[in-house]
């Protein structure tokens, strides 16, 4: 096991709704970087996080937002949600914004109705 | 064209046989290279990194080609553990990682 861990496993959401997903990040890990993964395609880079900022940002709208807390866990907010949100939602940590490795988690799996 | 690129297979191995598949990338600024591991409905995990000079790991080699742009994962004696999907993943300057969409490895008694 990694040691980072997500949650909730499973979510079920109407359209239109927001949802908030969590991720503790491994221990001694400072960098949570988020990925959306659609069924049979790869993870897609969502952002990342670095010392409670921003670092970095992938093709995804503003409705697409997240905070790091002082502990480096993180969250992924995801408001006013459309079917096409429905996917694997990855968390990964990593010591550093360069990492050399990252660290996933389980993922939390949205489904939007 | 998407930035990283890899046959979906599925590749159907006899197991202890080998097998290769390949990962094109389109950014030739591309730093660093690796090839995960995804089984199905869990987390990927790093099989491991691929270096300019080619690199092994027990039964898996990796090998990098810059000019052509592509990176390549071989098997051999193939498990029937290792039926799993392989995602290439490919890294340019900064903190971002471009997964490709993966290559299904089917092993079969």
């Amino acid at each position: 096991e990694t040691g980072v861990t997500q949650s909730p496993t499973h979510l079920i959401k109407t359209r239109g709704q927001q949802v908030t997903l969590r991720c503790s990040s491994q221990s001694g890990h400072n960098t949570v970087s988020w990925y959306q993964q659609a069924l049979g395609q790869g993870p897609q880079f969502i952002f990342q996080y670095y010392r409670e900022e921003e670092n970095g940002r992938g093709n995804f709208p503003p409705r697409f937002s997240g905070l790091q807390f002082p502990n480096y866990s993180s969250e992924l907010n995801v408001n006013a949600l459309e079917l096409d949100d429905s996917a694997l939602y990855l968390c990964a940590s990593s010591l550093g914004t360069a990492p050399h490795e990252q660290y996933f988690g389980p993922g939390t799996r949205l489904t939007v109705t | 064209r998407k930035e990283v690129e890899q046959d979906p297979g599925p590749f159907n191995v006899p197991e202890g046989a080998t097998v290769a598949f390949n990962c094109t990338y389109s950014n030739s600024a591309s730093q660093s290279f690796f090839w995960y591991r995804q089984d199905c409905r869990k987390e990927p995990k790093l099989l491991m990194s691929v270096y300019s000079s080619g690199n092994e790991d027990g039964r898996f080699t990796a090998q990098l080609n810059r000019a052509s742009q592509y990176i390549s994962l071989l098997i051999r004696d193939s498990k029937l553990s290792d039926s799993a999907t392989y995602l290439c993943v490919v890294k340019a300057a900064g903190n971002k990682l471009t997964f490709g969409g993966g290559t299904r490895v089917l092993v079969k008694p």
